[in-house]
């Protein structure tokens, strides 16, 4: 098992360009998370999906979309990067009835 | 709205000591807590999970507690060693797929 992944490890973008992070996991679990993670702010939940085909916003969603493709895929995208999403981004998986929160890597992303 | 807060942000020890790290909550309707601990430039990982209805879990040399109506748990590590440095932060759930973050305690153990 590969757990929880994430692509890219690292991008740059400029202010004003798109792009999209993507997350897999490998658990048969049925909720998954997008966090941002800032120096001083700890991390904090921008989107989630309760089971496949549901989506909500969590605390910081301005600027961010989401699909959830399938029960595996979960991505993130940014239509048009601002510097205040430079940032860490992290994705996250749960089986519910279990609880436990299993975390992918992270993609740093940092926003000219 | 539930607040989540770890103090100190920062802590050295000597190896050897046992420590105890600190979070508090805001609202006791919490449905689990979990402790997690990140190294530099990693994703977290998960270390002991309580649910609401627990009072502690213990792992290893790792011991959390929790205390709802206080607002309160803690993560005791015994005998710490230097390669239990690293960033530990405590999470809680409302029960409503959401989990709220504390800011993390980075924790030096000097060899």
């Amino acid at each position: 098992n590969a757990g929880v992944t994430q692509t890219p490890k690292f991008q740059v973008l400029k202010t004003g360009q798109s792009m999209t992070l993507q997350c897999a996991q490998d658990m048969n679990h049925n909720s998954m998370y997008w966090y941002r993670q800032d120096p001083g702010m700890g991390l904090r939940l921008i989107y989630y999906s309760a089971s496949e085909g549901t989506t909500d916003k969590g605390e910081v969603p301005n600027g961010y979309n989401v699909s959830r493709l399938n029960k595996r895929e979960f991505s993130l995208r940014l239509e048009s990067a601002a510097p205040s999403q430079t940032s860490v981004y992290f994705c996250a998986s749960i089986f519910r009835g279990q609880e436990t929160q299993y975390f992918g890597p992270g993609t740093r992303l940092l926003v000219l | 709205k539930q607040e989540v807060t770890q103090i100190p942000a920062a802590l050295s020890v000597p190896e050897g000591e046992n420590l105890v790290l600190n979070c508090s909550f805001t609202d006791s309707a919490i449905y689990n807590l979990q402790w997690f601990r990140q190294d530099p430039g990693k994703g977290l990982t998960s270390l002991l999970l309580i649910q609401s209805s627990q009072r502690e879990q213990t792992s290893g040399r790792l011991n959390a507690s929790l205390d709802k109506s206080s607002g309160r748990s803690t993560l005791y590590i015994a005998a710490s060693q230097p390669g239990d440095s690293a960033t530990y932060l405590c999470a809680v759930s409302t029960g409503t797929y959401k989990y709220i973050f504390g800011t993390g305690t980075r924790l030096k153990v000097l060899a």
